[in-house]
């Protein structure tokens, strides 16, 4: 069965420090992976996707960027965190028959 | 574009009455439909889904019913529990231009059951 990952759980930064959120998936291949935010008693952001190895594709602009350097990860990076970029993050990949979604547990990011 | 409302919430119930959580869509072509649960702490998980018209998903006693006509699909549930209270996301599938698929989703519907 797949399984998502993802880690830290929970993180603590300063404004203005870097951030490298990491989210891998086993029990599949070449899976769609995203990138969601969710700010405090909000919807979901789509942050980020990616299709494959080396390919990431930005829904909004923002102060963070995102890689995927292997077929089951997914990084979520920032050079300078902004208070604005607090929220809770969620990895998500896609089954595609049946077409389904499924998250991670998501990383709770507090910037201070 | 596509797009999915639902009613805001919290939505404050006592154990064992009847939910209803009201979701509406706007898309063209037949997406699939989904409702997902977060748990306090917790990523989201797949409640049910229906991929066509007058399907109607159910799951731990959950149920909704796609309905073409009206763009709906309301989640319902005829006795809920504490352990119900959560805050629930309607969902429905869509393209990117590239052709590859992602979710739109509500903005959430917080639930609180009493005992």
């Amino acid at each position: 069965s797949q399984t998502i990952h993802q880690w830290p759980a929970t993180l603590v930064q300063p404004v203005g420090s870097p951030l490298s959120l990491e989210c891998t998936v086993e029990g599949t291949s070449n899976p769609n992976l995203y990138w969601y935010r969710q700010a405090a008693g909000r919807g979901l952001q789509l942050l980020f996707y990616s299709v494959g190895i080396g390919q990431i594709s930005s829904e909004v602009p923002q102060n963070l960027s995102a890689s995927r350097p292997q077929d089951r990860q997914f990084i979520l990076s920032s050079k300078k965190l902004l208070l604005s970029d607090s929220g809770f993050y969620l990895c998500a990949w896609i089954r595609q028959r049946p077409y389904e979604q499924y998250f991670g547990p998501g990383t709770r990011l507090t910037v201070t | 574009g596509n797009s999915v409302t639902q009613m805001e919430g919290p939505v404050t119930l006592s154990e064992e009455a009847f939910l209803t959580i009201n979701c509406t869509y706007t898309a063209t072509g037949y997406p699939s439909l989904f409702w997902y649960v977060q748990y306090p702490g917790e990523g989201l998980q797949l409640l049910l889904k229906a991929t066509k018209a007058d399907d109607k998903g159910s799951n731990k006693g959950f149920e909704a019913t796609y309905r073409k006509e009206t763009t709906s699909f309301h989640l319902e549930k005829g006795s809920v529990q504490v352990s119900d209270s959560a805050v629930y996301f309607c969902a429905l599938s869509d393209m990117f231009s590239g052709g590859y698929n992602k979710l739109i989703f509500g903005a959430g519907t917080r639930l609180a059951v009493h005992p």
